[in-house]
């Protein structure tokens, strides 16, 4: 069965400072990725999705990610950390095995912290 | 327009009794999937629905059920609910109009589900 491993309960990162918070999923299969985030006491609101095409994708609030197949990764980046980005971070895997019984499979979350 | 919407926005109840949480997906959409959240941990898939028809089922108990209507909305019930139920309900609702597995999900704010 599928599943999605998030390195680190909690990260912590100066702001201003590169953030990474690391997505590894466990099927080698085709898969679709994601990463949402989820603000205090609010729902989760989609960050960037891989579905087919360029390997690097790009989301809002200027995050982004890469899939990399060979390794089971899809880490989320983001160049320069703002005050603003402190949340909780969450992966979610689905398979490409079309429409019966499709479900999103997801990761424990990240709890990104942001030092002034 | 207005996103997901769920009522109640927090319940408490006792064990063994029954419950019901109430979505109104975006206007346009006809999927809407019910998540339960546990504290610390990444949402769990329990349902998916489309057109008024079960789609996909998580491994949820029996006592876990829910139904799709006309308009598209949608209530979860929870029969003889056990102390462990206690968690975030979360709702969201994607368009329908493609593969199930690429569809973005737009979450509504949640359920906090207490059972004493």
């Amino acid at each position: 069965a599928q599943s999605v491993t998030q390195l680190g309960s909690h990260v912590s990162v100066s702001e201003g400072a590169l953030v990474l918070l690391r997505c590894n999923y466990s099927s080698s299969v085709s898969v679709y990725l994601f990463w949402y985030v989820q603000y205090p006491n609010q729902g989760l609101q989609l960050l960037l999705k891989y579905t087919t095409g360029a390997t690097l994708v790009k989301g809002i609030n200027g995050f982004e990610a890469e899939f990399k197949k060979s390794e089971t990764s899809f880490h989320l980046t983001k160049p320069s950390a703002h005050m603003s980005d402190a949340a909780e971070y969450f992966c979610a895997v689905s398979d490409v095995k079309g429409d019966s019984n499709y479900q999103l499979i997801w990761g424990a979350g990240t709890k990104l912290i942001i030092k002034p | 327009d207005a996103g997901v919407t769920q009522s109640p926005t927090h319940l408490i109840k006792t064990r063994g009794q029954h419950v019901t949480l109430r979505c109104s997906p975006i206007s346009g959409h006809k999927s809407v999937s019910w998540y339960q959240q546990v504290l610390g941990q990444g949402p769990q898939f329990i349902f998916q629905y489309y057109e008024k028809e079960e789609r996909g089922r998580g491994n949820f108990p029996d006592r876990f059920s829910a139904r799709q209507f006309p308009n598209y909305s949608s209530e979860l019930n929870v029969n003889a609910l056990l102390l462990g139920d206690s968690a975030l309900y979360l709702c969201a609702s994607s368009p329908g109009r493609g593969e199930f597995s690429t569809d973005t999900q737009y979450f509504g704010p949640g359920t906090r589900l207490t059972v004493l």
